[in-house]
């Protein structure tokens, strides 16, 4: 197990598309959690799992995102109707519940482009 | 959530001890003190995490003092691939992932 994997690692779409992004977390991590980063900026929580139940999710996910964890291991991030603005890096970021409160694995992102 | 506050940026050079400091006057009695480093298009790696005094691992040290208002993320010795952001969190001991990372400390580290 190489740690967390996201895929696209890169996508260009038009503005009005829905893109789908996943999520495969460390194998043995049972939280999972997406985030959203700008250029410049720090990374925004969007929201976790604890398995396949989505416990929290952050006032950033309009009604045009939706997150799923259907099995309680990969995760989709879908947006739908992309706009501009919604053009940023998204970090998926796991750990295991008995880990230190801190200690997250971020994948390498998946960057968007919206045109 | 307790809010975080560290310079925007900090220039050192190489072979020097770079020292971070991290304000958090809010931070509540359950709360841990996290730091993380992320380089250009990767995600955040986790450095140290710390609740009181000092804590050391391989590649830092950090002190909290006994307020635990602030922190210090020291990096000794730091190298050219040390240049990153450092983000500074206040962690729940409940939920990790409802932090949010605040905007960080750009390390420049010059030859």
């Amino acid at each position: 197990d190489t740690g967390v994997s996201q895929d696209p690692r890169h996508k260009i779409t038009k503005r009005g598309q829905n893109v789908t992004f996943r999520c495969d977390p460390i194998s043995e991590h049972n939280r999972l959690y997406w985030y959203r980063q700008t250029l410049g900026q720090g990374p925004e929580f969007l929201t976790y799992f604890q398995n396949e139940a989505q416990l929290e999710k952050s006032r950033l996910l309009s009604d045009r995102f939706s997150a799923e964890r259907p099995k309680g291991s990969f995760s989709t991030l879908e947006i739908q109707r992309t706009e501009q603005g919604d053009s940023a890096m998204y970090l998926c970021a796991s750990r295991s519940f008995s880990q230190g409160a801190g200690e997250l694995f971020f994948g390498e992102g998946s960057r968007l482009t919206v045109l | 959530l307790a809010k975080t506050t560290q310079p925007i940026s900090m220039d050192s050079y190489e072979g020097q001890e770079v020292n971070i400091t991290c304000s958090h006057n809010n931070i509540a009695t359950n709360d841990y003190i996290t730091w993380y480093q992320q380089f250009p298009s990767q995600g955040p790696r986790f450095i140290i995490q710390g609740y009181k005094t000092k804590v050391t691992n391989e590649v830092a040290s950090l002190f909290i003092p006994a307020d635990r208002k602030s922190s210090t993320l020291s990096l000794p010795r730091v190298s050219l691939s040390d240049t990153a952001v450092y983000y500074c969190l206040v962690v729940p001991n409940t939920n990790a992932g409802k932090s949010t990372f605040g905007d960080g400390t750009t390390l420049t580290v010059k030859p």
